[in-house]
């Protein structure tokens, strides 16, 4: 267990509508990372963070912003939501003395 | 651009059928090969971690061997428990990024 959260687990909006997505972890660690999980996709990296407020692209990060103001909060925002939104995200972190990841138990979010 | 390849995409075997899944990559700037388990609902759980070409890794009934252009997970004997996705993935030196597969689904039938 590498002390991941994520917050809400579920969550149903409206196209159009703000979304935030929280990830919190509590063992200090440097890297964290948003992905989404898509059935025929994989997980695909949406944002990562490699300190406080110093963030980076993924490959899908169109449509999504993240914020970093505390080493233990990861925070991933949909402006204005859109049905090719849902989908099951993840939140991971990166152990930096084994550059292996940990990964929270997702949130799936439904944009009808 | 970096890519992550895994086959066959899913892979039904019976109780105590012994196979492999494949994890082929992109080999330049590559710093580490990660195997993980995915069960329905859940959050990827790591397996192992390679970094050299030779070396291989046990867990139970898994093992991860690498060679220096693919990875690849043996099965020996699974059980029904063993029934679950896995996922490879690259660490690239390049933007500490980790690029993932899109998984193999594996079932084992009793």
């Amino acid at each position: 267990d590498a002390g991941i959260t994520q917050s809400p687990r579920h969550k149903v909006t409206e196209t159009g509508t703000p979304v935030t997505l929280r990830c919190h972890q509590t063992e200090n660690h440097r890297y964290m990372y948003w992905y989404r999980q898509d059935p025929g996709h994989g997980l695909r990296l949406i944002h990562y963070s490699y300190g406080v407020k110093d963030t980076d692209k993924g490959e899908v990060s169109d449509g999504y912003s993240v914020s970093r103001s505390k080493t233990e909060d990861f925070l991933l925002t949909l402006e204005s939501a859109t049905s090719s939104q849902t989908s099951v995200y993840f939140c991971a972190i990166r152990d930096g003395s084994t550059d292996t990841q940990y990964f929270g138990p997702g949130t799936r979010l439904t944009v009808l | 651009e970096d890519q992550v390849t895994q086959s066959p995409e899913a892979l039904r075997l019976q109780e105590g059928e012994s196979s492999s899944l494949n994890c082929s990559y992109t080999v330049s700037g590559l710093r580490g090969l990660f195997w993980y388990r995915q069960d329905p609902g859940k959050g990827p759980e790591f397996l192992f971690t390679l970094y050299s070409a030779g070396e291989e890794k046990e867990k139970e009934r898994l093992k991860a061997t690498l060679t220096k252009k693919e990875s690849f997970l043996h099965i020996t004997a699974p059980k029904p428990e063993d029934s679950a996705t896995y996922l490879c993935a690259g660490l690239y030196s390049s933007a500490s990024k980790i690029i993932f597969g899109s998984g193999t689904r594996l079932s084992i039938r009793p």
